[in-house]
Order: C-alpha cells, then sequence, then structure tokens
C-alpha cells in the first residue's frame, strides 16, 4: 500500500492527452514539491518533472505537471508510442523525521 | 556526467544481512550539497524509498525499514553502501542507488542490481 495514490492504468491513442492523478496528504503533497519520474521497460526511471511542474533539460514539453492542494497530475499531450511506460509520483513526507514517498505507479498503453 | 554503479551478491540467505555498495564516478560524492539514496523494486511492484545519506553521515531511513537499514559513506572511494539486516523473500528485489539533489531528486540512478533472497 503505497502512501500517495495513483491509478494503476491508463492508456490512450497517439496524439492524445492523458493524465495521471497523484494523490496524497497534508504531510506530503499538501507541504511539499510533487516529483514524476518515467520508467521504461527494463531500465531504471528517469526524473520527468522536478518541483511540481518544471523539465529537466531534454524533456519534451509535451509532459507537464501540476499541483493543487494535496494532489498533482501528470499530463503528456500529443501522445507517442514511445510514452508507454510506467510512471511514477513521489514527495517528501514530514512525518516521522522525514522521508521519501512514492506513488504505487501508474502503466500507461499507448493503443 | 555522473555515473552510479551498484554492487554485490545476487543472492542472499534469510535471515542473514543484504550489502550493497554504490560507486559514483564523474564527480566526487563529497562535492555538491547531494544526498545519496537507496530505493527498492520488487518484480512487478512499485518503488519503495529506503534511507539516504549526506555527505557529512546525516541519514535519513524509510520508518518502515529503519531498524533494520543501514548506509554509510566512503568519501575516499567515492562510495556509498547499505546494509539490511534480518531479510526474508520480501527484500527480494532490484536495488537502485540515485542522487537526491536538493531541487531535483533522484536526477541520476544506478542501472539496479537484483538481489534474491533465499536458502
Amino acid at each position: 500500500q503505497s502512501v500517495l495514490t495513483q491509478p494503476p492504468s491508463a492508456s490512450g491513442t497517439p496524439g492524445q492527452r492523458v493524465t495521471i492523478s497523484c494523490s496524497g496528504s497534508s504531510s506530503n503533497i499538501g507541504s511539499n514539491y510533487v516529483y514524476w519520474y518515467q520508467q521504461l521497460p527494463g531500465t531504471a526511471p528517469k526524473l520527468l518533472i522536478y518541483r511540481n511542474n518544471q523539465r529537466p533539460s531534454g524533456v519534451p514539453d509535451r509532459f507537464s505537471g501540476s499541483k493543487s492542494g494535496t494532489s498533482a497530475s501528470l499530463a503528456i499531450s500529443g501522445l507517442r508510442s514511445e510514452d508507454e511506460a510506467d510512471y511514477y509520483c513521489a514527495a517528501w513526507d514530514d512525518s516521522l523525521s522525514g522521508h521519501w514517498v512514492f506513488g504505487g505507479g501508474t502503466k500507461l498503453t499507448v493503443l | 556526467q555522473v555515473q552510479l554503479q551498484e554492487s554485490g551478491p545476487g543472492l542472499v540467505k534469510p535471515s542473514q544481512t543484504l550489502s550493497l555498495t554504490c560507486t559514483v564516478s564523474g564527480g566526487s560524492i563529497s562535492s555538491g550539497s547531494y544526498y545519496w539514496s537507496w530505493i527498492r523494486q520488487p518484480a512487478g511492484k512499485g518503488l519503495e524509498w529506503i534511507g539516504r545519506i549526506y555527505t557529512s553521515g546525516s541519514t535519513n531511513y524509510n520508518p518502515s525499514l529503519k531498524s533494520r537499514v543501514t548506509i554509510s559513506v566512503d568519501t575516499s572511494k567515492n562510495q556509498f553502501s547499505l546494509k539490511l539486516s534480518s531479510v526474508t523473500a520480501a527484500d527480494t528485489a532490484v536495488y537502485y542507488c540515485a542522487r537526491d539533489t536538493g531541487s531535483a531528486p533522484f536526477d541520476y540512478w544506478g542501472q539496479g542490481t537484483l538481489v534474491t533472497v533465499s536458502s
């Protein structure tokens, strides 16, 4: 049972826009930044979004992040076949001396 | 370009201690304001943060694993290490090491190493 809640799956067709939600609480998302990671099959995760809505160099602007209250979302526009991957949200949790928490992950399928 | 590489036994017996090392190349482990983290992923499941260490030696651990985890750093070898005691089959996972910056945590990852707990 992950501290952050994500839907287990999402899907879309090429060119579509899809969103993935991440729900937390006041001790994590509600008071700290949200981060998103993309994990392609058989590889290590890759930082996709940092500080709620910032993209590292090299990440296409098709990927965007947002946060409101204790929830966050990752949006992917102009969906492409290579976007098929697992996506994870993460946030620092201030409880119990502080620790990182992840969502359970969302498997994105490009139909 | 920073690179991280995990190393250690791929098979550990139940009740024993799992020990892994992460070697950092392409930069000094003690330069910059970085934490160095361990993260694991059981097959087909999500990511679980294990803990992190700052180059000063200060640590933070996942509360659910804290009683069994020790993370240490050896700046002379540009390495940091993980020890997880009293392992069970539930500790079988791919273990990753990652850099944890203040603004962009886990921006660099190792390739991961599979550790199986079995007799």
